[in-house]
């Protein structure tokens, strides 16, 4: 079964600084992989996703994340943040059920920003 | 382009009490899913629905009930609350899978 691992379910960080929000999944075929991000008392929306092509895909507000199948990674980047990406993040990985690929959630991380 | 839509935003409900949450998408989208959210658990699928008439359990249905008559339209229905269904409810659509969900605001239910 497909899983996903979110390490650390509060990261913070000082405006300017580096974003690294850690994401590691388990399947058994080639996945496909989302980033997610929730406002509060908002839906989710996406930031990026990975769905086989290049290995390092850039998102919007200026977040990546790199696939990185030998580490069965896909952390979440940002070189700067900013106070406007306080928010929970989460990472998803397809899981195919019937007839459907459903979605995996990991349990999230809250980002926090400090000024 | 409204999206995904979901009524109501707020209810509170007896234990014992019934209530359908709506959802509505107006992309045409085949594939629709609800999720219930809990603090530090993710999201969890309850149901989802391939097409109109086709829906299919996910990992937490029991205690709700799906129906799927339009393409537009994902009711979800809650038979005899109980506290373990206080939650925040999210509805999703996708065009196909696996592909970008797009998910509604939410409703917020507290069962007392």
């Amino acid at each position: 079964a497909q899983s996903v691992t979110q390490l650390g379910s509060h990261v913070s960080v000082s405006e300017g600084a580096l974003v690294l929000l850690r994401c590691n999944y388990s399947s058994s075929v080639p996945p496909y992989l989302f980033w997610y991000v929730q406002y509060p008392n908002q839906g989710l929306q996406l930031l990026l996703k990975y769905t086989s092509a290049a290995t390092l895909v850039k998102g919007i507000n200026g977040f990546e994340a790199e696939f990185k199948k030998s580490e069965t990674s896909f952390h979440l980047t940002k070189p700067s943040a900013h106070m406007s990406d306080a928010a929970e993040y989460f990472c998803a990985v397809s899981l195919f059920s019937g007839s459907a690929r459903q979605l995996t959630f990991g349990s999230g991380t809250q980002l926090t920003v400090l000024p | 382009n409204a999206g995904v839509t979901q009524t109501p935003k707020f209810r509170i409900l007896k234990i014992g009490q019934s209530m359908t949450l709506q959802c509505t998408q107006d992309m045409n989208h085949n594939y629709m899913y609800w999720y219930r959210q809990d603090p530090g658990m993710g999201l969890k699928l309850i149901y989802y629905s391939v097409g109109a008439g086709i829906t299919d359990k996910g990992e937490v249905p029991n205690g709700y009930n799906v129906s799927r008559s339009t393409t537009e339209d994902f009711p979800l229905r809650l038979e005899l609350a109980a506290p373990s269904q206080t939650s925040v409810y999210f509805c999703a659509s996708s065009y196909k899978v696996p592909d970008t969900q797009y998910f509604g605001p939410g409703t917020r239910l507290t069962v007392l």
